[in-house]
Formats: C-alpha cells, sequence, structure tokens
C-alpha cells in the first residue's frame, strides 16, 4: 500500500525547534519529488516546502527561509522538516505529499502547537 | 501569485450541478490543481494540469480552463462530495493555494 506517515508534531514553546519526519512506504521514494504542506487551525491549505528526488533543489514559501529546513533520506524512505525559531503563527497540521506538479498521495498530517 | 475562489461558500442539494471558480493573479498557464478535504482529513486530488482528471476520481468532477480563469464543475452532487475545494497553482514558487470553497448541503 502507498504510505506516508507524518511524525514529530507537538507543543514546543515560542522560539523552540522541532524536527518533523515523513515515512515514505509502498513506491519508490528516490523517484519522486516531496513537498510539505500545513494548514492552521480551521485556515486553508499552505504549500510550505519541497525538495527534488536527490536533495539538489530545495524550495521555501518566504514565511519560513532560513527558519525552516526540508531534507530527505532516500535509503531510509524518509522526508524531513526541521523547523527552527519558531512562532505562533506556525502552528498548524503539517502534512507531506508526494510529487511537485501532482501531489497526490498525502500523510494524514501531524499538529504542531506554538505556545508558551 | 494569488488564486481567488469564488465563491467562498456554497449550499446545493444532491443531484444539483455546481461550478467553482479560481481565478489567477497571472496567467499560470494549465499549472492548476483541485482538491477536495472533508473535516480532519488530508486533501484528495481531484484534477491536476488544470482539467486532467486523476485516476480513480468520479467521473462527475470536472476542470477547465488556462491562463488566469479555471472551473471546477460537479456534474450531480452526490452526498460525499459535500467538502472545501481548493485550487493551487504550480507555475512558480510559491505554490499557492486558492482560499477554499466550502461546499454545504441545502
Amino acid at each position: 500500500e502507498v504510505q506516508l506517515v507524518e511524525s514529530g508534531g507537538g507543543l514546543v514553546q515560542p522560539g523552540g525547534s522541532l524536527r518533523l519526519s515523513c515515512a515514505a512506504s509502498g513506491f519508490t521514494f528516490s523517484s519522486y519529488w516531496m513537498t510539505w504542506v500545513r494548514q492552521a487551525p480551521g485556515k486553508g491549505l499552505e504549500w510550505v516546502a519541497n525538495i527534488k528526488q536527490d536533495g539538489s533543489e530545495k524550495y521555501y514559501v518566504d514565511s519560513v527561509k532560513g527558519r525552516f529546513t526540508i531534507s530527505r533520506d532516500n535509503a531510509k524512505n524518509s522526508l524531513y522538516l526541521q523547523m527552527n525559531s519558531l512562532r505562533a503563527e506556525d502552528t498548524a497540521v503539517f502534512y507531506c505529499a508526494r510529487g511537485h506538479y501532482t501531489f497526490d498521495i498525502w500523510g494524514q498530517g501531524t499538529m504542531v502547537t506554538v505556545s508558551s | 501569485i494569488q488564486l481567488t475562489q469564488s465563491p467562498s461558500s456554497l449550499s446545493a442539494s444532491v443531484g444539483d450541478r455546481v461550478t467553482i471558480t479560481c481565478r489567477a493573479s497571472q496567467a499560470i498557464s494549465s499549472y492548476l490543481a483541485w482538491y477536495q478535504q472533508k473535516p480532519g482529513k488530508a486533501p484528495k486530488l481531484l484534477i491536476y494540469a488544470a482539467s486532467t482528471l486523476q485516476s480513480g476520481v468520479p467521473s462527475r468532477f470536472s476542470g477547465s480552463g488556462s491562463g488566469t480563469d479555471f472551473t471546477l464543475t460537479i456534474s450531480s452532487l452526490q452526498p460525499e462530495d459535500f467538502a472545501t475545494y481548493y485550487c493551487q497553482q504550480l507555475n512558480s514558487y510559491p505554490y499557492t493555494f486558492g482560499q477554499g470553497t466550502k461546499l454545504e448541503i441545502k
């Protein structure tokens, strides 16, 4: 079964750090761009970052540039999002998704809450 | 690139034909996708490249448009179609989403 499973969310204080993981199974992970999308409570979707198959290209939304880092380990079929200097406005469900121009497979999401 | 969906919410009945519009602030060719999201669930891809139906998606869903104006049409609403719909542009970074259209039962 093709599947993405996120983990690593939780409660963190403003200014803190968190690392999200996304475990892929059922497909050749190394053949796909991968993406992070987030959704603040009661709000719409926001594209956050993506990464090319070999990790050589990475793109970010302006609001997270310099604070978030996307990475991947193809040997472990895993995608990561290192989040530093977290702010209250980063509170959201974070989804990983497969693809570059089509996000055809999504994980169930992991909740990140930034609060003191 | 900003995407503006209209309407923001819509009430309709089972069997109705529904159209949702997505307008881009600049031309995006056909780099547009549509997603359906139900409460507490991840989004589901419906349409990509403006008009290509994703595998497994019922044929009552269709997409059209290019440049700046796009539409998602549901030809005959089914009970399971009541959800929020988002368009997304993939022409240039950042890949922005529309604000969403909530489709509710009348």
